[in-house]
């Protein structure tokens, strides 16, 4: 069974605070993706990468950094978060071409006060 | 330019009833295009993909989509709902050959089904 973990399940933080969200995945994938879920925006993309090491720049990229340290690891950095960030945030993992299907984690919940 | 519409951000049904979730898309060539269903606290799910052949793709859980390229649509359809189906639906995307995977959303349908 595929499997995408992310962690924490939940965080809040305040605003210009340092916050790492992880995610791992155990599907031999070699593409890893972070998404964040917002009402009125549906999903959007923030980053994604194709292997350890590599990164590639989403639609919506602005005050995140990631870095996938292995093709299990891929974590989203905020490095001063602002309560704009306050979001649902998804990390998910494919195959990398188009007919492939994403199999995504439960998400993890950001409050920025 | 590339986009997913859902033109019904809720959709309220009797179970047993039939059901049909609107998708349109906007896209050059004959995209790739998947149905994801959300249970709450839960990550997306696939349901069902189209990318070529019999325009009607059979799913999980008795759903099934059915392509128009003429009406560039991907309507999702189920004959009987069950109050378990409850969910967010997504209509997505993914455009053609040499993409990385990445999928373009809709903003989601709320399913909710009343008993």
């Amino acid at each position: 069974e595929a499997a995408v973990t992310q962690s924490p399940r939940n965080k809040v933080t305040v605003t210009g605070g340092n916050v790492t969200l992880s995610c791992r995945q155990t599907n031999s994938h070699n593409y890893m993706y972070w998404y964040r879920q917002d009402t009125g925006h549906g999903l959007r993309l923030i980053h994604y990468s194709y292997g350890a090491g590599n990164l590639q720049i989403g639609d919506v990229p602005d005050g995140y950094k990631a870095t996938r340290t292995t093709q299990e690891d891929f974590f989203l950095l905020l490095e001063l978060a602002s309560p704009s960030q306050t979001s649902l945030y998804f990390c998910a993992s494919g195959l990398g071409s188009s007919q492939n299907t994403l199999y995504f984690g439960a998400g993890t919940r950001l409050s920025v006060l | 330019a590339q986009s997913v519409t859902q033109p019904d951000a809720r959709v309220t049904v009797s179970e047993g009833a039939s059901l049909q979730l609107r998708c349109k898309y906007s896209y050059s060539a004959t995209p790739y295009l998947f149905w994801y269903v959300q249970y709450p606290r839960q990550g997306l799910q696939l349901l069902l993909k189209y990318y070529s052949g019999d325009p009607v793709v059979q799913g999980v859980n008795s759903f099934e989509a059915e392509f128009s390229k003429s009406n560039s649509s991907f309507h999702l359809q189920k004959a009987s709902v069950h109050w378990s189906d409850s969910a967010v639906y997504f209509c997505a995307l993914s455009p053609g050959a040499g993409n990385t995977g990445k999928l373009i959303f809709g903003l989601g349908t709320t399913l909710q089904v009343q008993p």
